[in-house]
């Protein structure tokens, strides 16, 4: 069964870098599939933020391109989540997700954590 | 970006009512749509995609159709533990894949 964890800080600074880790178990992530992150600010809906292949390659959602960036550690079987110069909008509870190819849904999700960006 | 929008925002409805959810696309997705359900504090839960396949181990109390710009989702017979809040979201064109705003179902 799969099952992808998030881990990382709660609090972070305005100005700072939101640094999140999923940790995939039950498959492996250099065997293929995409991975992702998808956030929900609190009583919001749910967006889309980036996603990686096993290999590397991302794509990213335009309005936070210039901020983010989505990384992989095959050997680690984890993948992370690194958004530059956050503020109180990026509040949110961050979901990593896994989907079968770029054409496809989202069919395995993470607990999500709460991050709160505050002084 | 592709717009998604749902109506109802919010929906009253009894245990044993039937009950439909709508979602309509700013472009057609052919068929790329997905419907999911969250419940407080939980992540999404798939239900649907390819806008009328069930997910492995989903209820047959649900059902997806539509195609184009317009799908829904039905609940045939609603269950106590199907209250919950509803998305869909499109994976036709990205990025971004986007969502709708959900549809709360309420108990009446």
């Amino acid at each position: 069964q799969v099952q992808l964890q998030e881990s990382g800080p709660g609090l972070v600074k305005p100005s700072e870098t939101l640094s999140l880790t999923c940790g995939v178990s039950g498959y492996s992530i250099s065997s293929g599939f995409y991975w992702g992150w998808i956030r929900q600010p609190p009583g919001k809906g749910l967006e889309w933020i980036g996603t990686i292949y096993h290999s590397g390659s991302t794509y990213y959602i335009p309005s936070l391109k210039s901020r983010v960036i989505i990384s992989v550690d095959t050997s680690k079987n984890q993948f992370s989540l690194n958004l530059y110069s956050v503020t109180a909008a990026d509040t949110a509870v961050y979901y990593c997700v896994r989907h079968h190819t770029s054409s496809w849904p989202f069919d395995y999700w993470g607990q999500g954590t709460l991050v709160t960006v505050s002084s | 970006d592709i717009q998604m929008t749902q109506s109802p925002s919010t929906l009253s409805a009894s245990v044993g009512d039937r009950v439909t959810i709508t979602c309509r696309a700013s472009q057609s997705i052919s068929s790329w749509l997905a419907w999911y359900q969250q419940k407080p504090g939980k992540a999404p839960k798939l239900l649907i995609y390819k806008a009328s396949s069930l997910q492995s181990g989903v209820s047959s109390r649900f059902s997806g159709s539509g195609s184009g710009t317009e799908f829904t989702l039905t609940i045939s017979s609603l269950q106590p533990d199907d209250f919950a809040t509803y998305y869909c979201q499109q994976y036709n064109s990205y990025p971004p894949y986007t969502f709708g705003q959900g549809t709360k179902l309420e108990i009446k």
